[in-house]
């Protein structure tokens, strides 16, 4: 079974510090990692993913995010944050094998940034 | 762009009703999504479907039907509404290949009185 963990429901940060938004996955094969960004009231909208090749992968909005497969992490970076980046944000999950079209969401970490 | 649209973005029904939720996409996606996202447990997949008239259950299908008679269509359907079905519903498409994103509606609030 695949697996997504959000450890933090809660993440504050400072306007103008950088932000992290951790991940680690749980798969049996190769993962494909995306993240979401869920603003109020609306749908979730695509950042960033990982297929294969550089393990820094950069999004939209200037959003990167590090694939580390020792630690299976998929943590979600920015180097200095804005007001307007607050929002929850949802990593997901899907393996590579034949036939599994499932994506699988983590829970969830709501954003928020101190103007 | 591609776009999702989902028929509501919010239902109030009552206990025992059938309910119809649709979901429309316009880039000929061969896959399409139900899931239900409720503070706390993040994104949960309903059901998929990978072709028209095809379906798979995904983790909590109980409950629940669809229907996928055409390619771009895709209707959840709460053949009898419970309060525990209220919840923000998301519909979501995508290609087969794997290594491809997922595009979501807007969402459908549904409250279950």
């Amino acid at each position: 079974a695949q697996s997504v963990a959000q450890p933090e429901d809660q993440v504050n940060v400072a306007e103008g510090n950088p932000l992290t938004v951790k991940c680690t996955y749980s798969v049996s094969g190769n993962p494909y990692l995306f993240w979401y960004v869920q603003y109020p009231n609306r749908g979730l909208q695509f950042l960033l993913k990982y297929i294969t090749g550089d393990n820094l992968v950069k999004g939209s909005y200037g959003f990167e995010a590090e694939f580390n497969k020792s630690q299976t992490s998929f943590h979600l970076k920015k180097p200095s944050a804005l007001v307007s980046d607050s929002a929850l944000y949802f990593c997901a999950v899907r393996v590579s094998n034949f036939g599994n079209e499932k994506l699988t969401f983590g829970t969830g970490t709501r954003l928020t940034i101190i103007p | 762009d591609v776009k999702v649209t989902q028929s509501s973005r919010y239902l109030v029904k009552r206990t025992g009703e059938k309910v119809f939720l649709e979901c429309v996409q316009d880039m000929d996606h061969e896959n399409m999504f139900w899931y239900r996202q409720d503070p706390g447990l993040g994104l949960r997949l309903i059901y998929f479907s990978y072709d028209v008239k095809m379906k798979e259950k995904g983790d909590i299908p109980e409950g629940y039907s669809v229907s996928r008679e055409k390619k771009e269509r895709f209707s959840l359907i709460l053949e009898s509404a419970s309060t525990n079905q209220t919840s923000m519903y998301l519909c979501a498409s995508s290609l087969v290949s794997k290594n491809t994103e997922a595009f979501f509606g807007q969402g459908t609030r549904l409250t279950v009185v």
